[in-house]
């Protein structure tokens, strides 16, 4: 069945220092979705991505999905302490829509 | 408009109970979701309504019993929940199913007993 997989599942960086995470699927995507989680909150859109090999940036944020439409990438430059939150990448194969794992991410200031 | 609203915040329910959870959007979506997560879990899909009509249902166990009663309004009825069951229950809105941004509530915290 559809897999939608991220790594690293946590990652604790200093105010400033950059992160990235990276989502793999195990069957190629329509598309990807990037979402944004609080703590205590619920998912929030952040950006989509249909097109092989797009990259799309939005201020510190960089997305890239990859050639084959199966690994897309979240880079975050400078993270700030309102970036803390879990990223998830979100899959879309055939009308199914499959969450990844998440990456929990913390800002030390 | 682009809130999703759900109702109850927070639910406690006994095994033997009957209660629902209720969803609301008026952006004039024509898709609506629900998710169950789990601490620490990343959303899990149940439930995909399409023009009102149920299109997906991920093998969820017929004590969760969707309805839409119209393009607005998704509810999630539950009988003889499991502890098992305690959760956030998600509801998300698109413009229609199929790739298109979703747009979440801020959901229900079950807690069954």
């Amino acid at each position: 069945g559809q897999q939608v997989m991220q790594i690293p599942q946590y990652q604790h960086v200093q105010e400033g220092e950059d992160f990235t995470t990276y989502c793999n699927s195990s069957t190629t995507l329509s598309n990807i979705q990037w979402y944004k989680q609080r703590p205590g909150g619920h998912p929030v859109f952040l950006i989509q991505l249909v097109k092989s090999g797009e990259v799309k940036k939005q201020k510190r944020l960089t997305f890239q999905f990859g050639e084959a439409k199966k690994n897309s990438s979240l880079h975050i430059t400078a993270t700030q302490t309102t970036d803390v939150g879990t990223y998830f990448c979100a899959g879309d194969n055939f009308n199914k829509f499959y969450f990844g794992s998440g990456t929990k991410l913390n800002v030390k200031p | 408009d682009t809130e999703v609203t759900q109702t109850p915040k927070h639910l406690v329910m006994g095994m033997t109970n009957k209660k629902s959870l209720k969803c609301e959007q008026h952006m004039g979506h024509r898709a609506m979701y629900w998710y169950k997560q789990k601490a620490k879990k990343p959303p899990e899909l149940m439930f995909v309504y399409s023009y009102e009509k149920l299109s997906i249902n991920e093998s969820v166990p017929s004590r969760f019993s969707p309805e839409c009663p119209n393009s607005s309004l998704l509810n999630l009825h539950l009988h003889a929940l499991q502890p098992e069951d305690s959760a956030l229950y998600l509801c998300a809105s698109s413009r229609q199913d199929g790739g298109y941004e979703q747009y979440f509530g801020p959901g229900t915290r079950l807690t069954v007993t």
